[in-house]
């Protein structure tokens, strides 16, 4: 247990569909990461939110809105998504600008 | 330009064996972090081991140690008397210190380590 949970554990949805990631660290961290983990490819960061502020959008399409209404909780909204969307996406967060990431246990997203 | 390589994908190990898992990384920087992940097929991404540039002595933490060499950018994850448990996929992840205002890490593809007895 990392102190890092994320929910729902596995998500299917069609490319019509709206749907929520959910992000919560107990772990009183100010910073928190989006990563996408697609099969034979490294870890790609998305989003990084420093202290409720988005500091990082790694040229990610608009189809994922990331929120952080605060520095416990991080939300990626998904809508009208591809079927090469489909990958494991990762919550991380850290405390400070230079500690190390704590991972959540991701979220397998399937799109149809 | 990768700025992480791990050029084995695959590796297989006997139980209680010491294995080294590569990885050579790309910078120009002189201040830097380098890490290692373990994730377990359940999928979280465990913190094993970190090295930074200027630390004078390679890093431990119980039977992992890190093997770096910083003239050859390279810092080979060894991992001793290999347990069953330590099948996973192991990767190594670099961060470079003038970021600004959080920790981006740059993450290599993976290794994927078997044990056997």
């Amino acid at each position: 247990e990392t102190g890092v949970t994320q929910t729902p554990r596995h998500l299917v949805m069609g490319m019509t569909n709206k749907k929520s990631l959910k992000c919560e660290q107990h772990l009183g961290h100010n910073a928190m990461y989006w990563y996408k983990q697609s099969a034979k490819k490294p870890l790609e960061l998305m989003f990084v939110y420093n202290f409720k502020e988005q500091t990082e959008n790694n040229s990610v399409p608009s189809r994922f809105s990331p929120e952080c209404p605060n520095s416990s909780h991080l939300f990626l909204h998904l809508h009208t998504l591809q079927p090469e969307d489909s990958a494991l996406y990762l919550c991380a967060s850290s405390q400070g600008n230079f500690e190390k990431l704590f991972f959540g246990s991701g979220t397998q997203l399937s799109v149809l | 330009a990768q700025k992480i390589t791990q050029t084995q994908p695959g590796m297989f190990v006997q139980e209680k064996e010491a294995v080294t898992l590569d990885c050579t990384y790309d910078t120009s920087d002189q201040s830097y972090g380098l890490f290692w992940y373990k994730q377990p097929s359940s999928g979280e991404m465990i913190f094993l081991i970190y090295q930074g540039s200027y630390d004078e002595q390679n890093a431990t933490e119980g039977r992992y140690s890190l093997n770096f060499q910083k003239a050859r950018k390279s810092a080979n994850l060894v991992i001793s008397a290999s347990q069953l448990g330590d099948s996973a996929m192991y990767f190594c992840a670099m961060r470079e210190l003038h970021t600004g205002t959080a920790s981006k890490l740059t993450f290599g593809t993976g290794t994927r380590l078997q044990v056997t007895l």
